[in-house]
């Protein structure tokens, strides 16, 4: 069964500042897109950034980026120059490739960025 | 821009009582979600559909039913409401495969407490 695990719970920095959230993931699958989704102060879930597992490239979207570490099972997201209002949640996420589009979440980091 | 609306925002009712949620999309997205979020958990699936009358069980889909009754709309049935099921639900859909970046647009949540 697919699983995705986020040990940090919490993380403080400054702003301007690079952060890097950790995700973890357990799939049977050779095939799986992985994505992390940002929650603001007002509840609103939106999507950030995907990686696909057989692309070796990481991606990035603006100053999100991945960390793909495919034998580690890894996928983290750097966020560089951090900004105030990055504070948010942060969710990793998986969807098996095998057709079947379920799609499982971590618990989630929360992110604040001080000035 | 896709659009995903729940009713009601907010829900009262009492132990033992019936809870209808409702989902609509106009992203004309053949699947669609049920989450609910509590704190320390994130976001974990009820039921999932990839279309009029098709459903997918979730990892957490005790106590709950669900039917999707056209490609628009997704509801979240609770016919004997629990405290345990007091938390923040959110319906999300997505595109196929073909084509669209299969990423989750979420709406804007209900929030159920069962007294």
């Amino acid at each position: 069964a697919q699983k995705v695990t986020q040990t940090q719970t919490s993380i403080s920095v400054m702003e301007k500042t690079t952060v890097t959230m950790d995700c973890v993931y357990e799939t049977q699958d050779s095939s799986y897109f992985l994505f992390w989704y940002k929650q603001t102060a007002s509840g609103e879930i939106v999507f950030l950034i995907r990686q696909d597992s057989y692309k070796k490239e990481n991606a990035t979207v603006g100053h999100y980026s991945l960390n793909f570490q495919k034998p580690k099972s890894s996928i983290g997201l750097i966020i560089t120059a951090t900004q105030i209002e990055d504070s948010a949640v942060y969710f990793c996420a998986m969807r098996e490739g095998g057709g079947g589009y379920k799609v499982v979440f971590g618990s989630g980091t929360r992110l604040l960025v001080s000035p | 821009e896709a659009a995903v609306t729940q009713s009601p925002r907010n829900k009262v009712t009492v132990t033992g009582g019936n809870v209808t949620l409702s989902c609509r999309q106009t992203n004309s997205h053949n699947y669609m979600y049920w989450y609910r979020q509590d704190t320390g958990h994130g976001l974990r699936l009820i039921h999932y559909s990839y279309g009029a009358g098709n459903l997918q069980i979730g990892d957490v889909p005790d106590g709950y039913k669900a039917t999707r009754t056209t490609q628009e709309d997704f509801f979240l049935l609770l016919e004997l409401a629990s405290p345990s099921q007091t938390s923040l639900y959110f319906c999300a859909s997505s595109d196929d495969w073909g084509g669209g970046q299969n990423t989750l647009y979420f709406g804007a949540g209900t929030r159920l407490s069962v007294l």
